[in-house]
C-alpha cells in the first residue's frame, strides 16, 4: 500500500491552521498514525488509528479520515511545531508518506 | 522508562555483511512485537521488517528479502538484523522501534538510531 503525501513543504505563520494531506492505493480503513520528527531525531508518534492522540501530544494536532484519505491538523500553529511530518498504514504491512517539512514564517 | 538503544552501524564495503543489535529497556519485550525502519534522502522512511513478541514470526519488506534477516534474543532483551550483500542503496540510518499493539500496530517507541554507510 503506498501512501502519497503533501504537500513536500508549507511555509506558514505562528497562529496559522496547517493541513497536510495523505491518500493510501488502497482502502486503509483507520490504520494510520502520523509522527513528528526533527533534525537528527527519531520519529515521535503523535496520532494513531487517524485520530487518537498519543499521550503527551498538545491538543492543538488532531487527525481524521477513513478509507483512503487522511488529514492532520495543527490548529494554531507553533515555533516548536517546526519539523518534518510523516503518515504511516499499517493496515497491510507498514508503508511511510514521504514527508511534509513545515516551515515557520 | 521504555530505552530502544541501536548499535553496530558504521562504514563498510559493498558486499559485505553486518549486524545490527536494539537493546530494549523499560518493559517486558516478550509482550511487544518489535520492527526495524531505515531512513535516507533517497528512499525516505522505509519499514523493513518484523520480529512478533516471541520471535516465532518474521516479516521482511520485499526491497531486502534475502539479505536481511530480523530475529530477536527473548532471553537478553535483543533485537537483530543481520544485513548481508550490502551495496550503497542500504546507506541509510537504522532504527528499531517498538509496535504498540496488534490491533494498533504503528510504533509507539523507537531508538535513536545507527547509520550504517555502505562505501568503498
Amino acid at each position: 500500500t503506498q501512501m502519497t503525501q503533501s504537500p513536500s513543504t508549507l511555509s506558514a505563520s505562528v497562529g496559522d491552521r496547517v493541513t497536510i494531506t495523505c491518500r493510501a492505493s488502497q482502502n486503509i480503513r483507520t490504520s494510520v498514525a502520523w509522527y513528528q520528527q526533527k533534525s537528527g531525531k527519531a520519529p515521535r508518534p503523535l496520532i494513531y488509528k487517524t485520530s487518537n492522540l498519543e499521550s503527551g501530544v498538545p491538543s492543538r494536532f488532531s487527525g481524521s479520515g477513513f478509507g483512503i484519505d487522511f488529514t492532520l491538523t495543527i490548529s494554531g500553529l507553533q515555533p516548536d511545531d517546526s519539523a518534518t511530518y510523516f503518515c504511516q498504514q499499517y493496515k497491510n504491512y507498514w508503508t511511510f508518506g514521504r514527508g511534509t517539512r513545515v516551515e515557520i514564517k | 522508562q521504555v530505552s530502544l538503544v541501536e548499535s553496530g552501524g558504521g562504514v563498510v564495503q559493498p558486499g559485505r555483511s553486518l549486524r545490527l543489535s536494539c537493546a530494549a529497556s523499560g518493559f517486558i519485550s516478550t509482550d511487544y512485537a518489535m520492527h526495524w525502519v531505515r531512513q535516507s534522502p533517497a528512499r525516505g522512511l522505509e519499514w523493513l521488517a518484523f520480529a512478533s513478541s516471541d520471535g516465532s514470526l518474521k516479516y521482511h519488506a520485499d526491497s531486502v528479502k534475502g539479505r536481511f534477516t530480523v530475529s530477536r534474543d527473548t532471553a537478553k532483551n535483543i533485537l537483530y538484523l543481520d544485513m548481508t550483500g550490502l551495496t550503497r542503496e542500504d546507506t541509510a540510518v537504522y532504527f528499531c522501534a517498538r509496535q504498540f499493539t496488534a490491533s494498533a500496530a504503528y510504533f509507539d517507541y523507537w531508538g535513536q538510531g545507527t547509520q550504517v554507510t555502505v562505501s568503498s
